[in-house]
């Protein structure tokens, strides 16, 4: 079990650019979180999948970013259009749930998006 | 809906210091709640969690317990270390939330040798 894997670490942009990074879930957990940290901030939800269906997005997350998971497995974030608003640490999560339903997730690094 | 409120940093202290900070919970059902923690340049790691009230979690010396009665979940330590310097997230999770994480702002401990 390697863990909750991203890339890119980092990711520098210009505006306007798209940009879309990778999450790898823990192979067995069946759901997969997208979370946005800002600087001083905890971390804010912004979708998750269980298996491959996009079952919740945030109002945060507006029509500029699309998710998907297409096979259950591995997730994508995009973001097109970028603004420098968007710049943050976009966090992965995976859980799978546990007994008594606990949803015990375990986050990825991050990949730190800097738009210039 | 749910949210979670902690106490502001940064919080500095003496090594071998005892530490508290405050969590309190606003939810609509009967969520689990966790303590997270972020070391410098690192991800967040899970340090405990409780799932049901009176539930104590425990971890590296850190402890909480869930009070329903407060809706609390208040971090102590009795001894802390330089080591322990991060930044600490309360945060729940429930099912009418779709199980995803709300996290507080967090809260940074400076720990002075």
């Amino acid at each position: 079990d390697t863990g909750v894997s991203q890339d890119p670490r980092h990711k520098i942009t210009k505006r306007g650019q798209n940009v879309t990074f990778r999450c790898d879930p823990i192979s067995e957990h069946n759901r997969l979180y997208w979370y946005r940290q800002t600087l001083g901030q905890g971390p804010e939800f912004l979708t998750y999948f269980q298996n491959e269906a996009q079952l919740e997005k945030s109002r945060l997350l507006s029509d500029r970013f699309s998710a998907e998971r297409p096979k259950g497995s591995f997730s994508t974030l995009e973001i097109q259009r970028t603004e420098q608003g968007d710049s943050a640490m976009y966090l992965c999560a995976s859980s799978s749930i546990g007994q008594g339903g606990i949803n015990e997730q375990y986050f990825g690094p991050g990949t730190r998006l800097t738009v210039t | 809906g749910n949210s979670v409120t902690q106490m502001e940093g940064p919080v500095t202290l003496s090594e071998e210091a005892f530490l508290t900070i405050n969590c309190t919970y606003t939810a609509t059902g009967y969520p689990s709640l966790f303590w997270y923690v972020q070391y410098p340049g690192e991800g967040l790691q899970l340090l405990l969690k409780a799932t049901k009230a009176d539930d104590k979690g425990s971890n590296k010396g850190f402890e909480a317990t869930y009070r329903k009665e407060t809706t609390s979940f208040h971090l102590e330590k009795g001894s802390v270390q330089v080591s322990d310097s991060a930044v600490y997230f309360c945060a729940l999770s429930d099912r009418t939330g779709g199980f995803k994480t709300i996290f507080g702002a967090g809260t940074r401990l400076f720990v002075k040798a």
